[in-house]
C-alpha cells in the first residue's frame, strides 16, 4: 500500500533563517506531488505541484521554492523565511489524474 | 478557473441531529467532488467523493449529493456524534488542467457537535 511521509511535524525558525521541508511516498511510481499551506483558521492554498522529477510548477507567487531531486521526494525550501511564512504545510500526492488526494500529516511552521 | 465556494463557515449542532455543508463550483467541466475531513493538527483525510455520472452516495451516515445543472453539490452528516467534531473541506477536480489535474478545495466548515 501507498504511504506518505512528512517530517519534521513542527518546526520554530527564526525570521531571515533557511527552510527545508522534506515530503516522500512509498509504494507508488511517478506520483503528482503538491505543497499546500494552510493559515490558521483557513482553507488549503496550492503552493507548488510536480507531475515528474524535476518539474515543478508554482501557484502563487511567495518566498518559497520547491524542488523534485527523486521520483517520490518533494522538498519545500526557503532561503531567509518571513514571518509571513508561517503555517501548516502539507504534503500531498495523486496518481496521474487524481481521484482524491492523499495528504501527509503535515508540518506546522512558526517563524519567530 | 474552476472556484469552489463553501458554506457555512461554521456550524454547531446538537449531538444526534444532521449537519449539511453546501458547496457550489464554477467550472462546468468538473466531474470529480471529493470531501476531506481534518481533525486539529492533522492532514486532511478523504471521507467521501462523488463524479460527475452520480446524484448521490452514501457511507454509513454519510452521504453526497450533486447536482450538476445547478453546479452544487453536499454534505449531509445523519446521526452526528462527538467524533464529527472536525473541519470539512468540498473540492472539485476539472479535467482542463491536463499537464497536472489539480484539485481545488472549498474554504472549509468548521463542525461543532454540541453533547
Amino acid at each position: 500500500s501507498q504511504t506518505i511521509h512528512q517530517w519534521p511535524a513542527t518546526l520554530v525558525q527564526p525570521v531571515g533563517s533557511p527552510l527545508s521541508l522534506e515530503c516522500t511516498v512509498e509504494g507508488t511510481s511517478n506520483p503528482n506531488l503538491y505543497w499546500y499551506r494552510q493559515a490558521a483558521g483557513r482553507g488549503l492554498q496550492l503552493l507548488f505541484y510536480s507531475v515528474g522529477i524535476g518539474q515543478i510548477s508554482s501557484e502563487v507567487p511567495q518566498n518559497l521554492s520547491a524542488s523534485r531531486p527523486q521520483d517520490r521526494q518533494f522538498i519545500l525550501s526557503s532561503k531567509k523565511l518571513l514571518l509571513s511564512d508561517s503555517g501548516f504545510y502539507l504534503c500531498a500526492w495523486s496518481e496521474g489524474v487524481p481521484y482524491g488526494y492523499t495528504f501527509g500529516s503535515g508540518t506546522r511552521l512558526t517563524v519567530v | 478557473g474552476e472556484n469552489v465556494e463553501q458554506h457555512p463557515s461554521t456550524l454547531s449542532v446538537q449531538e444526534g441531529d444532521s449537519a449539511v455543508i453546501k458547496c457550489t463550483y464554477s467550472d462546468s467541466a468538473s466531474n470529480y467532488f471529493p470531501w476531506y475531513k481534518q481533525e486539529l493538527g492533522k492532514g486532511p483525510q478523504l471521507i467521501i467523493d462523488i463524479r460527475s455520472n452520480v446524484g448521490e452516495k452514501k457511507d454509513q451516515r454519510i452521504a453526497v449529493t450533486l447536482n450538476k445543472t445547478a453546479k452544487h453539490f453536499s454534505l449531509h452528516i445523519t446521526e452526528t456524534q462527538p467524533e464529527d467534531s472536525a473541519v470539512y473541506f468540498c473540492a472539485a477536480r476539472t479535467p482542463r488542467y491536463s499537464s497536472a489535474s489539480k484539485i481545488i478545495f472549498g474554504s472549509g466548515t468548521r463542525l461543532s457537535i454540541r453533547p
